[in-house]
């Protein structure tokens, strides 16, 4: 199992770019979520998924979107990047919401 | 804003001293979850404590859940250089919304 993998790894935008982070994982669990990690701030939830065509709003939404067409695949989408968007993005997975989560290798993010 | 507060913020310790942070919640939690993120790393499932008063233990490391599920800890003796990184507890707050504390980050002295 390669567990959750995120892509890319790293990335430089544009204040105004759009782009999609990927995530996916083979362990089919069912909750899927999206965190970014801030200084001092801890892990912070963008969204979250229990399930294939279910999302929802975690924490700090604003800014961002998904959709869980699969139960693979959880991308997250910045429509308009903005520079208060630069931070470490952390997708995770476990079975459900309550168990353990598995975290990705993250995505480090910089809108200039 | 954030619901689940943790202390202190840092921590640096001469290797062999003991180590706790602490997590304290606004608001009565499901569950708890500790973590743990090496420098440049994700964060690492540890523990889930789920019933109140909870105690559990894995090799060095001591985790409670209070009676009123609203704080929690992670104690860790005699600390070593490999324990480096920073530890985060994740509240179940409502539904399927986890809130992670800021977190400790502990440095090891040899």
């Amino acid at each position: 199992n390669a567990g959750v993998t995120q892509t890319p790894k790293f990335q430089v935008l544009k204040t105004g770019q759009s782009m999609t982070l990927q995530c996916a994982q083979d362990m089919n669990h069912e909750y899927m979520s999206w965190y970014r990690q801030d200084p001092g701030m801890g892990l912070r939830l963008i969204h979250y998924s229990v399930g294939a065509g279910i999302t929802d709003q975690g924490e700090v939404p604003n800014g961002y979107n998904v959709s869980r067409s699969t139960t693979e695949d959880f991308p997250l989408r910045l429509l308009s990047a903005a520079p208060s968007q630069t931070s470490v993005y952390f997708c995770a997975s476990s079975y459900t919401g309550v168990q353990t989560q598995y975290f990705g290798p993250g995505t480090r993010l910089l809108v200039l | 804003g954030q619901q689940v507060m943790q202390i202190p913020q840092y921590q640096h310790v001469q290797e062999g001293e003991d180590f706790t942070t602490y997590c304290n919640s606004s608001t009565t939690l499901s569950n708890i979850q500790w973590y743990k993120q090496r420098p440049g790393g994700h964060p690492v499932f540890l523990i889930q404590l789920v019933k109140s008063g909870e105690v559990k233990k894995q090799k060095r490391l001591t985790f409670q859940f209070g009676e009123a599920k609203k704080n929690s800890s992670l104690h860790i003796t005699a600390t070593q250089t490999t324990d480096v990184g920073t530890y985060f507890c994740a509240g179940l707050v409502y539904n399927n919304d986890m809130r992670f504390g800021a977190g400790t980050r502990l440095t090891v002295k040899p």
